[in-house]
């Protein structure tokens, strides 16, 4: 799988977007963006994943970028409840392949 | 519809003893993954199991640790005679059948091991 660089922590004000960048520069083609979450100690929570188009859920908007080569996951009204570890994750388009998590970034919300 | 069950929550053990950790997938789900984090330290992959069928045991290490998804039942990661390095936090998910990214995996609250 290949790997991902993310910032070691970032912050934002309550209410405002958050742009949490990450860049996997040797991604193939083949292989998925993922992004989880992991709140204190609890299980990582998935957030979203894409291959190539941008991709939005209830949870937050995923924008990849034309070469593939970064991404970033928007959080579009961050709440102090947001404030996590996030893993991006570049993942083989394999059948159940295993999750290779990195130290991820960690976003702080601050009131 | 019920989300990944671990339990228990919480496990104390002497060094020496067996650990049992136990994982209950999503309905629906036959794939299961288990990962440990290490005080101060990232998730690391141990196995990938199927109904009665390790899938990847790449992570597990190769001595006391063993896992196991029979056809009834939960899957069950267990430690035999637990060392203090042993300690973390160890995390269960599961996944649907799938590929092309329709597989993804949902993890459970995790069961924190201490070992004295």
């Amino acid at each position: 799988d290949a790997k991902t660089t993310q910032p070691p922590s970032m912050d934002c004000a309550e209410g405002r977007a958050a742009n949490l960048p990450c860049n996997h520069s040797t991604i193939s083609g083949n292989e998925y963006v993922y992004w989880y979450r992991q709140i204190h100690s609890q299980g990582p929570q998935y957030i979203i994943h894409g291959l190539k188009n941008n991709e939005t859920n209830e949870m937050a908007s995923l924008i990849i970028t034309e070469d593939r080569k970064s991404s970033t996951l928007i959080l579009p009204h961050a709440t102090l409840r947001d404030t996590a570890v996030y893993y991006c994750i570049v993942r083989v388009a394999k059948a159940n392949s295993k999750l290779t998590f990195g130290k991820g970034i960690t976003l702080s919300v601050r009131p | 519809n019920a989300g990944v069950m671990q339990n228990p929550r919480h496990l104390v053990r002497r060094r020496g003893q067996e650990a049992r950790l136990r994982c209950s997938p999503m309905k629906g789900h036959s794939h299961v993954y288990w990962y440990r984090q290490l005080p101060e330290e990232g998730l690391k992959f141990m196995v990938y199991l199927q109904k009665e069928n390790i899938i990847d045991e790449s992570g597990m290490p190769k001595e006391r640790f063993s896992a196991e998804f029979p056809k009834e039942g939960p899957s069950i990661l267990r430690i035999q005679q637990v060392v203090r390095g042993d300690s973390a936090a160890y995390f269960c998910a599961s996944s649907p059948r799938g590929r092309g990214g329709t597989d993804t995996q949902y993890f459970g609250p995790g069961t924190r091991l201490t070992v004295l």
